[in-house]
């Protein structure tokens, strides 16, 4: 079975500074037709999740583009180029094809 | 806008069994897979179950196979998840979500397992 490796597990970060999230797969996300199907979600306190990017980098509609993901075969990246106080929350990626999810990264505010 | 709204949550005692629903609005239903999602209190995201379009391929994670069944019925854009022999471990969240790739999600309904 595919396991996604999050890191870190918590995340304090300063209003207006970086944020970058970590996500390794233990298997290649590249599928046969030569995607590779790394999402990721947002889940604010209290709220459902709430995907933000697909296919590694596409962001979806209404997600500010202050948001960013990279990566290739079996590590990906989330960055937050200048977080706000809304951005807190814990962000999931997740294996496309497999459907699971990373444990998590609790985003706060220091 | 797409809505989805689950429905059918509660407490039920450990090997009871419990219905849920999914209704959808806001864009084609049977030209979608759908998805059940649920999250334990205080814990992550956990893959239950999905279904394809048609509702002709069904698949389950394997902590649920065998107890669990996820159906639709297109004409009535609703997603169900028909959940037998439940035990503690399946207190959870349950979303309802979008495709293969949870585009979009309800706001999920509470099942809590609990004598």
């Amino acid at each position: 079975d595919v396991v996604m490796t999050q890191s870190p597990l918590s995340l304090p970060v300063t209003l207006g500074q970086p944020a970058s999230i970590s996500c390794r797969s233990s298997q290649s996300l590249v599928h046969s037709d030569g995607n590779a199907y790394l999402n990721w979600f947002q889940q604010r306190p209290g709220q459902s999740p709430r995907r933000l990017i697909y296919m590694v980098s596409n962001r979806d509609s209404g997600v500010p583009d202050r948001f960013s993901g990279s990566g290739s075969g079996t590590d990906f990246t989330l960055k937050i180029s200048r977080v706000e106080a809304e951005d807190v929350g814990v962000y999931y990626c997740m294996h496309g094809t497999q459907l699971t999810f990373g444990g998590g990264t609790k985003v706060e505010i220091k | 806008e797409v809505q989805l709204l689950e429905s059918g949550g509660g407490l039920v005692q450990p090997g009871g069994s419990l219905r849920l629903s999914c209704a959808a609005s806001g864009f084609t239903f049977s030209s979608f897979a759908m998805s059940w999602v649920r999250q334990a209190p205080g814990k992550g995201l956990e893959w239950v179950s999905g279904i394809s379009g048609s509702g002709g391929s069904t698949y389950y994670a394997d902590s649920v196979k065998g107890r669990f069944t996820i159906s639709r019925d297109n004409s009535k854009n609703t997603l169900h998840l028909h959940m037998n022999n439940l035990r503690a471990e399946d207190t959870a969240v349950y979303y309802c979500a979008s495709n293969w790739n949870f585009q979009h999600w309800g706001q999920g309904t509470l099942v809590t397992v609990s004598s």
